[in-house]
């Protein structure tokens, strides 16, 4: 089974700090993706990433930033954290149609961060 | 971008009836795509639907997809408790993105 693993479940940080969600998957993937999910507004894609050291903005990047060193591991960061930004983080990852994915994403559990 | 727009945004049954729930989007599609999420938990793929196919079946679930209306539906049949979820659509349009709608929250009682 796939398994896409993110590090933290619970955070609570405080405004202006600067804030590291992680993400790591099992299944050799070459894409990733952060989402975040707000009550009535479903998932909106905050960074995508179709390979190590590649990435490219979704439709809500502004005040984070992602990094891919491994291709097993995305990580979201949120320079200077603040309340506007509290919410539930998700990670998902999938294969790219030239290896017959189909688009089929894979998600982690999520991470729920309040920024206080 | 919200691509899909789900539809009711909630729904109400009872164990043993069947839940419908329906997509719109707005561009031309290579397939769709139904998510379930547990609640506070992440999201679930059960059915891939592409924009040649017509209907799909999966166990209790049947997707169908109109692409000159631009929408789908999930039929959910004799829905059991542990149905109770959310239900999200997300369209492909050909990158290597899926675009999610708003999803619904389905509540089957006992």
């Amino acid at each position: 089974d796939v398994k896409v693993t993110q590090s933290s479940r619970y955070l609570v940080k405080r405004t202006g700090e600067k804030v590291f969600l992680e993400c790591v998957q099992d299944m050799d993937h070459e894409n990733m993706f952060w989402y975040r999910q707000d009550p009535g507004l479903g998932l909106r894609l905050i960074y995508f990433s179709y390979d190590v050291k590649m990435k490219e903005k979704g439709d809500i990047p502004e005040g984070y930033s992602v990094s891919r060193e491994k291709k097993e591991r995305f990580s979201l960061i949120l320079e200077s954290a603040s309340t506007n930004q509290t919410s539930m983080y998700l990670c998902a990852s999938s294969f790219p149609p030239y290896r017959g994915g189909g688009n089929t994403i894979y998600f982690g559990e999520g991470s729920w961060l309040t920024v206080v | 971008s919200q691509q899909g727009e789900e539809d009711p945004q909630a729904l109400s049954i009872q164990e043993g009836e069947n839940a419908t729930m329906n997509c719109s989007y707005k561009t031309s599609i290579n397939n769709l795509q139904w998510y379930r999420q547990n609640s506070g938990r992440g999201l679930v793929h059960l059915i891939l639907i592409r924009s040649n196919e017509r209907e799909k079946h999966s166990g209790r679930l049947r997707v169908t997809l109109d692409t000159s209306k631009k929408s789908s539906s999930l039929l959910i049949t004799a829905s059991r408790a542990a149905d109770t979820a959310s239900y999200f659509c997300a369209t492909n349009t050909g990158f290597q993105k899926l675009v999610f709608g708003t999803g619904t929250r389905l509540l089957v009682s006992p």
